[in-house]
């Protein structure tokens, strides 16, 4: 069974400055999809970015941009100039089947003034 | 577009009880699911339909029940609620299994 590792429960970031999440999967696929999800005190799930498997080019959205090494199976999220807005629990996810998603345990990301 | 929406946001039950976590969408969607999320992890697939009248379990499936009989809706049924149900329930939707996956608003549901 795939499973995902998030192995930073906790993170913090000046506003502004840089930060990198860290995940770590574990598959046989060769082609699947990752992602990382949002969710802000009001809980709801917002999807952050996706990366393709077979995408050997790293997906980038806005200040959002991932670092996908498929043979180390990593797949980091990297969030530029942090926003006080960007504080949140972030879930790395995998598909494993046309609706099975795996969530690794998050990390919480505190973003400080 | 109202989205995903789920009703009701807040439920509290005895142990016991039965009910119907209501999730619906708009988007033509044809795939749909419903993950748990219990404090310190991340969320769990309970029940996946990738389209009307077809639905598979998850994960952690034991003491839900799901039907599909519309694009629309997807309902999830506890039958005998109980305190390990305790948990805040989402509901998801996708176009396909590759899209990117719209979630709603989530119910907190406690079980006394």
């Amino acid at each position: 069974a795939q499973t995902v590792t998030q192995s930073q429960p906790e993170m913090s970031v000046q506003e502004a400055e840089t930060v990198t999440l860290s995940c770590t999967y574990d598959t046989s696929e060769s082609d699947y999809y990752l992602f990382w999800y949002k969710q802000p005190p009001s809980r709801q799930m917002i999807l952050v970015i996706r990366q393709e498997a077979y995408k050997q080019q790293n997906a980038t959205e806005n200040r959002f941009s991932v670092n996908f090494q498929k043979a180390a199976k990593s797949f980091s999220l990297k969030i530029s100039d942090s926003q006080l807005g960007d504080a949140a629990m972030y879930f790395c996810a995998y598909r494993s089947a046309p609706e099975k998603l795996v969530f690794g345990k998050g990390t919480k990301l505190t973003v400080n003034p | 577009n109202a989205g995903v929406t789920q009703t009701p946001k807040f439920q509290v039950l005895k142990t016991g009880q039965s009910m119907t976590l209501q999730c619906a969408q708009d988007m033509n969607h044809e795939y749909m699911s419903w993950y748990r999320q219990d404090p310190g992890m991340g969320l769990r697939l309970i029940h996946y339909s990738v389209g009307a009248g077809i639905t598979d379990q998850g994960e952690v499936p034991n003491g839900y029940n799901v039907s599909r009989s519309t694009t629309e809706d997807f309902p999830l049924r506890l039958l005998s609620a109980a305190p390990s149900q305790t948990s805040v329930y989402f509901c998801a939707s996708s176009y396909s299994g590759q899209g990117s996956r719209y979630f709603g608003p989530g119910t907190r549901l406690t079980v006394t």
